[in-house]
């Protein structure tokens, strides 16, 4: 377990919905990161938050958006979904504000099918 | 410049074999080096990682070969088990910037 919490584990919505992505690092950590993951693709950084500000801007669509709140904890939002947006999404989290300042930590991700 | 290049995709190896996977970066600023393993329906977790300060790094049966000079460092999985059949990510980063993943390798050990 590495303490990286992310919920729901499955959601299954339709084209041109709205979802969110939730996640509670691990104790102590105030970064968080957010990948997607799509089939046979590797890890596709989308965005960093470091004590609730914005802190690196990856390959992020614009109908995305996340936040980090007060108590840490981040969200994803997709919005105006596509097929193509269906992926695993996982979060991760370190205790400093990225690269070698810490070691990432995976939740086990959320798997969102776009039917 | 920012890539990190990661082969073989994929890689089949019997039991007790060696599996080797390769990984190779152009940004000079990388000091950090890490490789994560990911089992289906799991989040990726560290396995070893290394810093060009040393060329070779070994845990277990894991071992990590750097070379500077070359750009390149790969993962030695020794007496590979079935219980290593998973998805290998080899990554990059430097002071206070993000890591740079490989595209994964894929591993199945046979029984």
């Amino acid at each position: 377990d590495s303490g990286v919490t992310q919920t729901p584990k499955h959601l299954i919505t339709a084209t041109g919905q709205r979802v969110t992505l939730r996640c509670s690092p691990r104790s102590g950590d105030l970064s968080v990161y957010w990948y997607q993951q799509s089939l046979d693709q590797g890890l596709q950084f989308l965005i960093q938050y470091y004590n609730g500000e914005e802190r690196a801007k990856g390959n992020i669509l614009e109908r995305f958006s996340a936040q980090q709140f007060p108590d840490l904890h981040s969200e994803l939002n997709l919005s105006s979904l596509e097929l193509g947006d269906s992926a695993l999404y996982f979060c991760a989290s370190s205790v400093g504000a990225g690269g070698h300042t810490g070691e990432l930590f995976f939740g086990e991700g959320s798997r969102l099918t776009v039917l | 410049q920012q890539q990190v290049k990661q082969s073989p995709q994929s890689l089949i190896v019997q039991k007790g074999g060696i599996s080797i996977i390769n990984c190779a970066y152009e940004n000079t600023a990388f000091d950090y080096f890490p490789w994560y393993q990911q089992f289906p329906g799991k989040g990726p977790a560290l396995l070893i990682a290394i810093r060009p300060d040393v060329s070779e790094k070994k845990e277990g049966r894991f071992t990590i070969s750097f070379n500077k000079s070359a750009k390149q460092f790969s993962l030695h999985i020794m007496d590979s088990q079935p219980g290593d059949s998973a998805t290998y990510f080899c990554a990059a980063s430097s002071y206070g910037q993000n890591f740079v993943f490989g595209p994964g390798t894929r591993l199945s050990v046979l029984p």
